[in-house]
């Protein structure tokens, strides 16, 4: 059965300080996988996707990696800050399927 | 922008009663899905259309129901709603491109929070 595990199940951070995200799947086969983020009492939008040539992706202070050889994922979070509070969820795509597998989501609070 | 409107943010409804929630995106996408989110279990595929007047069960389809009459209008009904079916319902939608669901991004409504009483 396709899983996807997302570590920790919550965290809090000081502003200013780092911290990551991890993800681990079993979805095989594997086409790409994503990261969404969402703020409380909104819908999810979508933060980065990997696919299976990609080892690290940027987008802003966001940094997400992939090691498609161990099924890992991680949402690096440079420099926090107060907006960057929400809940991370990380999807993963099979190949040649519409599914997608839903992490639970990490909830990260920034806290001054 | 891109937009996914979601009609109603909060509804409170009684056992029983039929619920109607309305989803409509201006991206042009083929595919749409409505999904529900719990806490501590993440989200759940209810149904997805691909088409106009399509539609596929998701992962809990019991107690639900769809209709999408035009391409971008996709309702979830709750014929008979009870107290298990309070949550946060979220609509999305994607496009297809050239792998029939495209790259698999979707684009999300601000959500509609259900309380069934």
């Amino acid at each position: 059965k396709n899983q996807v595990e997302q570590s920790p199940q919550s965290l809090i951070i000081l502003e200013g300080k780092n911290c990551t995200l991890q993800c681990n799947y079993t979805v095989s086969p594997f086409s790409n996988l994503r990261w969404y983020k969402q703020d409380t009492g909104r819908g999810p939008v979508s933060l980065t996707i990997m696919t299976f040539s990609e080892n690290t992706k940027s987008n802003g202070r966001y940094t997400a990696t992939l090691d498609a050889d161990t099924k890992q994922s991680s949402l690096h979070i440079t420099a926090s800050q107060l907006s960057d509070s929400a809940s991370y969820i990380c999807v993963v795509r099979g190949a040649g399927s519409y599914q997608l597998t839903f992490g639970k989501g990490t909830k990260l609070s920034v806290i001054p | 922008d891109v937009k996914v409107t979601q009609s109603s943010r909060y509804l409170v409804k009684r056992t029983g009663e039929k619920v109607f929630l309305e989803c409509v995106q201006d991206m042009d996408h083929e595919n749409m899905f409505w999904y529900r989110q719990d806490p501590g279990l993440g989200l759940r595929l209810i149904y997805f259309s691909y088409d106009v007047k399509m539609k596929e069960k998701g992962d809990i389809p019991e107690g639900y129901s769809v209709s999408r009459e035009k391409k971008e209008r996709f309702s979830l009904i709750l014929e008979s709603a009870s107290t298990n079916q309070t949550s946060m319902y979220l609509c999305a939608s994607s496009g297809s491109g050239s792998a029939g669901f495209g790259t698999g991004e979707l684009f999300f409504g601000e959500g509609s929070r259900l309380t069934v009483l």
